[in-house]
């Protein structure tokens, strides 16, 4: 099956700070890549839609300006958390998918953040 | 809106024993996707199985089957022969038709696999 790359798996960064995850689609082109969250023990909740070389589509309640989403290239889109704080220390996994039709959405590893 | 429903927040089955997993759903769109994830202790989400709103069999995957019962919105989960490394935690979701669009998931069953 198609492989979708994330990085990094585990990061623990300062409050404040800014950190960027990444990714990527390794042998397909991923015309579209959702990002979710999960918080320990619950579902995962899709934080926003980002289609190649358009702005991200951000779900209801989601801070645009604070989980910053760039889909620059078919195979790869980033997601920048801005300003971390302690309540933003989540399970964030990434999805893509292709041009054609198939029936599945390839998940990356997922990264655990960690702000203290 | 779309709404997926898991009501076992956790299962227990013995080794080489079937399991079943419960999901129901709920959509007013008339074509849609069904998906089994997979997610380990490690939290990747493995693709099981997809289960296509117009498809006549049910869908099965080596030791995954789907029991999908349109009119009862209902698309169960059943494992046969179970191994300790089905030990996870299982999702079911849907989409529009055609995979594209995106996920709703339920809230998941912890499988639990024992000797």
């Amino acid at each position: 099956g198609a492989v979708v790359s994330q990085h990094p798996s585990r990061v623990i960064c300062k409050s404040g700070t800014s950190v960027k995850i990444e990714c990527r689609s390794l042998d397909f082109q991923a015309t579209t890549m959702f990002w979710y969250r999960q918080f320990p023990k619950q579902s995962l909740m899709l934080m926003a839609t980002s289609n190649e070389g358009s702005k991200a589509t951000y779900e209801q309640g989601v801070e645009k300006d604070k989980f910053l989403i760039n889909h620059a290239s078919l195979t790869l889109s980033t997601l920048t958390v801005t300003s971390a704080h302690p309540e933003d220390s989540s399970f964030y996994i990434c999805s893509a998918r292709g041009a054609g039709a198939i029936s599945e959405a390839f998940f990356g590893q997922g990264t655990r953040l960690t702000v203290v | 809106a779309q709404k997926i429903t898991q009501t076992q927040p956790g299962m227990f089955v013995q080794e080489k024993e079937a399991v079943t997993l419960d999901c129901t759903y709920d959509t007013s769109d008339p074509s849609y996707g069904l998906f089994w994830y997979k997610q380990p202790s490690s939290g990747e989400m493995i693709f099981l199985i997809y289960q296509g709103s117009y498809d006549q069999q049910n869908a099965t995957e080596g030791r995954y089957s789907l029991n999908f019962q349109k009119a009862r919105k209902s698309a169960n989960l059943v494992i046969s022969a179970s191994q300790l490394g089905d030990s996870a935690m299982y999702f079911c979701a849907m989409t529009k038709e055609g995979g594209g669009n995106k996920l709703t998931f339920g809230t998941g069953t912890q499988l639990k696999v024992e000797l």
